[in-house]
């Protein structure tokens, strides 16, 4: 069944730390893994997307990493800000279909 | 360029009622999705399009339906809304490997 995986539940860390969250996957065939953002009350915000061949894609100050071989994916946060709390939501795309296979995200809270 | 627009943005109904929620997109993007998201949970797909005229069940279509008669719409549908459907409904559409558009959401709670 493909799934998608995402750790920690949740994570607070204090303004100006750096982090990193993890996601694992068991979709296959793979096409490409997404990267969200989302606020509360709002629609996810698209940060990265990664196919096969790239191992790493940066957006300021949010660095994503693929290893399409153990299919897990990390998103590093540097030098947190108070506006990077939000939930941080993996998806990954499966190449047979058009559907989108989401985890069920990272909830971070940067306490100043 | 308006993006993804959702309508409308709040709802309340009784069960039983039915209602409609437009989406509409103004990027000429092929793929048009419906979700769900419940309180601290991750996005679930109620219903998807490949394209104008088509549509296909995603992971819990159960009590919607939805039309795609138009390109640049995506229409939900409640026909007898039950408590169990409030929830914050997003819109989605792209095109290609691009990145998903998602709208701001409309809320809707059944009493």
């Amino acid at each position: 069944k493909n799934q998608v995986e995402q750790s920690p539940q949740s994570l607070i860390i204090l303004e100006g730390k750096n982090c990193t969250l993890q996601c694992n996957y068991t979709v296959s065939p793979f096409s490409n893994l997404r990267w969200y953002k989302q606020d509360t009350g709002r629609g996810p915000v698209s940060l990265t997307i990664m196919t096969f061949s790239e191992n790493t894609k940066s957006n300021g100050r949010y660095t994503a990493t693929l290893d399409a071989d153990t299919k897990q994916s990390s998103l590093h946060i540097t030098a947190s800000q108070l506006s990077d709390s939000a939930s941080y939501i993996c998806v990954v795309s499966e190449a047979s279909n058009y559907q989108l296979i989401w985890g069920a995200g990272t909830k971070l809270i940067i306490k100043p | 360029n308006a993006g993804v627009t959702q309508t409308p943005k709040f709802r309340v109904l009784k069960t039983g009622q039915s209602m409609t929620l437009l989406c509409a997109q103004d990027m000429n993007h092929e793929y048009m999705y419906w979700y769900r998201q419940d309180p601290g949970m991750g996005l679930r797909l109620i219903h998807y399009s490949v394209g104008e005229g088509t549509t296909a069940k995603g992971e819990v279509p159960d009590g919607y339906n939805v039309s795609r008669l138009k390109k640049q719409n995506f229409l939900l549908g409640l026909e007898s809304a039950a408590p169990s459907q409030t929830s914050v409904y997003f819109c989605a559409s792209r095109r290609g490997l691009t990145g998903v558009v998602f709208g701001p959401g409309t809320r809707l709670t059944v009493l």
